[in-house]
C-alpha cells in the first residue's frame, strides 16, 4: 500500500523558513517523480514543485520566485521542501503527491500538512 | 499558460441523480492524455479519479466517467451516491515549461 506522510508544518513568522518532509514507502520510491501541492484555507489546489527520480530536474511554479528548493534522499524514500523568506499568502496545507504511472497526473496524494505564515 | 475553469462552481443535486461537471480550458489541451479529475471531501486529500480524460484510476467506480478533448472536457457521475458529495477539480499537465493547473474547483451539494 502506497503511503506518503508529511511532516515539518507549523506556525512561522513572515520572512522564516521551514524545511518539510514526505516520507514514502509502498512503493520504489527511487523510480517516480515526486510533488508538492498546496492548498490555503478555503481555496482549490495550487501546484508548487516537481522533481524527477534522479533529483536531477526540479521544476517550480513562478509564483515562488526561486524562494522555495525541492529535493529528494532516495536512500532515505524522502522528499523535502524547503521554504525560505514564508509570506502570509504562503499558509497553506501543503500535499506531498507521487506521479508513479506518467508524469502527467498525481496518483498519490499525503494528507498534508499545514504551514501557517503569522506574526 | 493554460487556465482552467470549472463550471458550474457549486452543483446541487439529489442521490440517484446525474451529475455532469465541465471544465473549459483557455487554450486546446495538447493531448487529452494531459487532463485529469479529482475528488476531495473536508479535511481529506484530493484523489484521483480520471486521467487521460476518461481513464478511471485503480478502484473509481464505473459510475464515474470523463470525456472531451482540445477545450472542453466533462466528468459526468451516472447515479449520484451519498459519499459522491465532494468537490471536484480538473487538472492539467503542460510540458513547455513543465508546470500543472488545476481548476478552481466545483463543489457538489446534496439538494
Amino acid at each position: 500500500e502506497v503511503q506518503l506522510v508529511e511532516s515539518g508544518g507549523g506556525l512561522v513568522k513572515p520572512g522564516g523558513s521551514l524545511r518539510l518532509s514526505c516520507a514514502a514507502s509502498g512503493f520504489t520510491f527511487s523510480y517516480y517523480t515526486m510533488n508538492w501541492v498546496r492548498q490555503a484555507p478555503g481555496k482549490g489546489l495550487e501546484w508548487v514543485s516537481s522533481i524527477s527520480s534522479s533529483g536531477t530536474s526540479k521544476y517550480f511554479a513562478d509564483s515562488l520566485k526561486g524562494r522555495f528548493t525541492i529535493s529528494r534522499d532516495n536512500t532515505k524514500n524522502s522528499l523535502y521542501l524547503q521554504m525560505n523568506n514564508l509570506r502570509a499568502e504562503d499558509t497553506a496545507v501543503y500535499f506531498c503527491a507521487s506521479a508513479t504511472n506518467s508524469w502527467y497526473y498525481f496518483d498519490f496524494w499525503g494528507q498534508g500538512t499545514l504551514v501557517t505564515v503569522s506574526s | 499558460e493554460i487556465v482552467l475553469t470549472q463550471s458550474p462552481g457549486t452543483l446541487s443535486l439529489s442521490p440517484g441523480e446525474r451529475a455532469t461537471l465541465s471544465c473549459r480550458a483557455s487554450q486546446s489541451v495538447s493531448s487529452s492524455n494531459y487532463l485529469a479529475w479529482y475528488q476531495q471531501k473536508p479535511g481529506q486529500a484530493p484523489r484521483l479519479l480520471i486521467y487521460g480524460a476518461s481513464s478511471r484510476a485503480t478502484g473509481i467506480p464505473d459510475r464515474f466517467s470523463g470525456s472531451g478533448s482540445g477545450t472542453d472536457f466533462t466528468l459526468t457521475i451516472s447515479r449520484l451516491e451519498p459519499e459522491d458529495f465532494a468537490v471536484y477539480y480538473c487538472q492539467q499537465y503542460g510540458s513547455s515549461p513543465l508546470m500543472y493547473t488545476f481548476g478552481q474547483g466545483t463543489k457538489l451539494e446534496i439538494k
